[in-house]
């Protein structure tokens, strides 16, 4: 199927572990992203990868970092996780063009005890 | 910097009926785009329609359109015949189309929506 796809959907750790989220898209899009939804439900943007270059970095803690090993790829890992790290990240792609709607992956719920 | 507020924390609506989900936006811009994504339980987001705002007609989907005002940067959702299936958390979703932009959507608050049988 044609989609974007994220590993593992929960993740639950302890604080200050280090974890990996990981992202990949068959859908031939060459602009790639990281969302953060609350526990309000809010989303917000984290990190964008455009051709593997990173276009987006939004006041995000050094403890998080992407890695685009190719387009169709984008990972998150994250160092010494605490307890604000517990929320469901969103990876989604798209096209470069403004009109090209965000497809995302089902997201990945990260519990941090 | 753009903003998108969505003032409806809830909101419910009868099975067949319709309901309107309420959007506004902030922006200095004249070119963008605009969206309403689909948050069922499953945590997917779904697309359910976009809306270029150099076009004056307002966009339609099946049972779903839009009321898009560019003067007021208003843009609401209509649900019509709703559905069960249509309970949902839908967020509003905003889209420079500047040059250089980053791509990225900004996102209202969410509403949800629940359908009642």
């Amino acid at each position: 199927d044609t989609a974007v796809s994220q590993t593992p959907k929960y993740l639950v750790t302890q604080m200050g572990n280090d974890k990996s989220i990981k992202c990949e898209q068959n859908l031939g899009h060459d602009t790639m992203y990281w969302y953060k939804q609350d526990s309000k439900k809010f989303l917000k943007i984290m990190f964008s990868y455009n051709n593997k270059e990173l276009i987006i970095n939004e006041t995000v803690p050094n403890r998080f970092s992407p890695k685009s090993p190719d387009k169709a790829h984008l990972n998150l890992h994250i160092n010494s996780l605490e307890l604000g790290d517990s929320a469901v990240y969103f990876c989604a792609s798209s096209q470069t063009r403004a009109n090209s709607p965000l497809h995302f992956g089902n997201g990945t719920r990260l519990t941090v005890t | 910097a753009q903003t998108v507020t969505q003032s409806q924390p809830e909101m419910s609506v009868q099975e067949a009926e319709t309901v309107t989900l309420s959007c506004t936006y902030d922006t200095s811009e004249s070119d963008y785009y605009l969206f309403w994504y689909k948050q069922p339980p499953s945590r997917q987001m779904i697309l359910v329609i976009r809306q270029e705002a150099y076009k004056q007609q307002n966009a339609t989907e099946n049972r779903f359109s839009v009321n898009f005002q560019k003067a007021a940067k208003s843009f609401s959702l209509k649900i019509s015949d709703s559905q069960l299936g249509d309970a949902a958390m839908y967020f509003c979703a905003y889209r420079s189309d500047h040059s250089g932009n980053t791509g990225k959507l900004i996102f209202g608050q969410g509403t949800t929506l629940q359908v009642k049988p």
